[in-house]
C-alpha cells in the first residue's frame, strides 16, 4: 500500500530573489555545521560549513550565519536559480561523547521562473 | 576521482531475501558510513567503520550487517529483507565522523 510520510517544510521563492533557509541544532556543545544540497534522485552534496568560533562564512553565492545563542543555523543563496531547487538540510557535530554528525529533516526549495 | 559509488542503483527484494549492497571510495578515507533515508526523516546511521577491520553499530543497525576488509570498500548486507527496510541508501566517507561526509548517489530499494 501507500506510504504517507511527513512534508517537508517548503521555500518558494522567484528566480533571482534571494533565498534564507532556517535550522535550529539542538547541542550547545556542537562545534561545527554543514550544509548539504539534495537534488531530487541524488546524494547530499557539500555547499558549505563553519566552524563555532565564526559568526558567519561566505561562499560564491552562500552565506551561511550561525547564532550560537539561539542555536540556530541559516544558510541564504543570493540571486536564487532554478538550479538551486532542491532539498537543504544541516548537519552538525554531535558534541561531547556524541561523536558523529547528526542530520535535519530539510527544506525543499523551490524557485519559480 | 570517482570519489564514492554505490551499486546497484535499484533494487527490488521480497521479504525474506538477502542482498548486499556495494560501496567504494578513492579517496583514502578511514571513516565510512551507512545512511538510510525515509520521508520526513533526517539521514540515520546504520552502521560506521573508522578504518579497515573495524566496524561499530549506528541508530538503527538492525537487519544490516558491514564489514571492512579494504580501506576502498564497505559492503552493506541485509541479511532478510522486510518491507520496514524499504528505503533510500547512501554510503558516505569522510577524514573523520565529525566533518564533511562525501555521499555516494544512493541505492533506492523496494522489499515486498
Amino acid at each position: 500500500g501507500e506510504s504517507v510520510g511527513l512534508h517537508l517544510p517548503t521555500l518558494s521563492v522567484q528566480e533571482g530573489d534571494n533565498s534564507i533557509i532556517n535550522c535550529a541544532y539542538s547541542n550547545s556543545a556542537s562545534d561545527y555545521f554543514i550544509w548539504y544540497k539534495q537534488e531530487s534522485g541524488k546524494g547530499p552534496q557539500f555547499i558549505i560549513d563553519i566552524r563555532s568560533n565564526m559568526d558567519k562564512r561566505q561562499g560564491q553565492r552562500v552565506t551561511v550565519l550561525l547564532n550560537k545563542t539561539v542555536k540556530h543555523l541559516s544558510l541564504q543563496i543570493a540571486a536564487t536559480q532554478p538550479g538551486d531547487s532542491a532539498v537543504y538540510f544541516c548537519a552538525s557535530s554531535g558534541g561531547g561523547a556524541t561523536n558523529k554528525l547528526i542530520f535535519g529533516t530539510g527544506t525543499l526549495l523551490a524557485v519559480q521562473p | 576521482n570517482a570519489g564514492v559509488t554505490q551499486t546497484p542503483k535499484f533494487q527490488v527484494l521480497k521479504t525474506g531475501q538477502s542482498m548486499t549492497l556495494q560501496c567504494a571510495q578513492d579517496m583514502n578515507h578511514e571513516y565510512m558510513s551507512w545512511y538510510r533515508q525515509d520521508p520526513g526523516m533526517g539521514l540515520r546511521l546504520i552502521h560506521y567503520s573508522v578504518g579497515a577491520g573495524i566496524t561499530d553499530q549506528g541508530e538503527v543497525p538492525n537487519g544490516y550487517n558491514v564489514s571492512r576488509s579494504t580501506t576502498e570498500d564497505f559492503p552493506l548486507r541485509l541479511l532478510s529483507a522486510a518491507p520496514s527496510q524499504t528505503s533510500v541508501y547512501f554510503c558516505a566517507s569522510s577524514y573523520s565522523p565529525t566533518y564533511q561526509q562525501y555521499f555516494g548517489p544512493g541505492t533506492r530499494l523496494t522489499v515486498t
